[in-house]
């Protein structure tokens, strides 16, 4: 079954980067884009960007344009998604999702909780 | 971008009740349908439960629906079970930055 794993809490210091991983199984990695999300407490999702496996194109929201990159390792099908220049109010609970089409999201990921405190 | 205004923001009832949720788009999304819900529950990942504002997504029991075209879009879930108490969010995904309401909590009566 489709399955995505992310990897563990960071902590980080105002101003550093942090690089969260996201294992995907149970399908076939480049047939689907994988999406990031991160939700700050009480607040909804919010979508960061997008990355096509196959191609590694590359969509990022206007918010993080500059800030965020977006890559896949095909051969270990995992997606990382760095954020850099961290801020206080990056901290938050970020996903990562399969997306059927380009922009639907079915499967998400347990979610990596970072959190920017100095 | 399309903003999306959910309510209420808390909603109180009890199991066997009958639960609708709104969510309104400040503009029309594309196809007037790409609407999507999600079911959230602390400590887990959002759940997929409907896509196309109406149509179910895989394994989601049929006591849940959506209906809705344009910008007015409502999730009902038609007797309330136990498992069903989470936080709800509607998505627009035809337009980039695919955005999301700050969701509905259906708490116990």
């Amino acid at each position: 079954q489709v399955h995505l794993e992310q990897s563990g809490a960071e902590v980080k210091k105002p101003g550093a980067s942090v690089s969260v991983s996201c294992k995907a199984s149970g399908y076939t990695f480049t047939g689907h884009y994988i999406h990031w999300f991160r939700q700050a407490p009480g607040q909804g999702p919010e979508w960061m960007g997008w990355i096509n496996p196959n191609r590694g194109a590359t969509r990022y929201a206007e918010k993080f344009q500059g800030r965020v990159t977006m890559t896949t390792d095909t051969s270990i099908t995992t997606a990382y998604m760095e954020l850099s220049s961290l801020g206080s109010d990056d901290t938050a609970v970020y996903y990562c999702a399969r997306s059927q089409g380009i922009s639907l999201t079915d499967y998400w990921g347990q979610g990596t909780l970072v959190t920017v405190s100095a | 971008e399309i903003v999306l205004t959910q309510s209420p923001g808390t909603l109180s009832l009890s199991p066997g009740d009958r639960a609708t949720l709104s969510c309104r788009a400040s503009q029309s999304v594309i196809s007037s349908t790409y609407v999507a819900w999600y079911q959230h529950k602390p400590g887990q990942s959002p759940r997929l439960l409907i896509y196309g504002a109406t149509a179910r997504a895989t394994g989601v029991p049929d006591r849940f629906s959506g209906s809705g075209s344009g910008t007015d879009f409502t999730l009902t879930i038609s007797r309330l079970e136990p498992e069903d108490f989470a936080v709800y969010y509607c998505q627009q995904y035809g337009t980039s930055p695919y955005n999301f309401g700050r969701g509905t909590k259906l708490e116990i009566k």
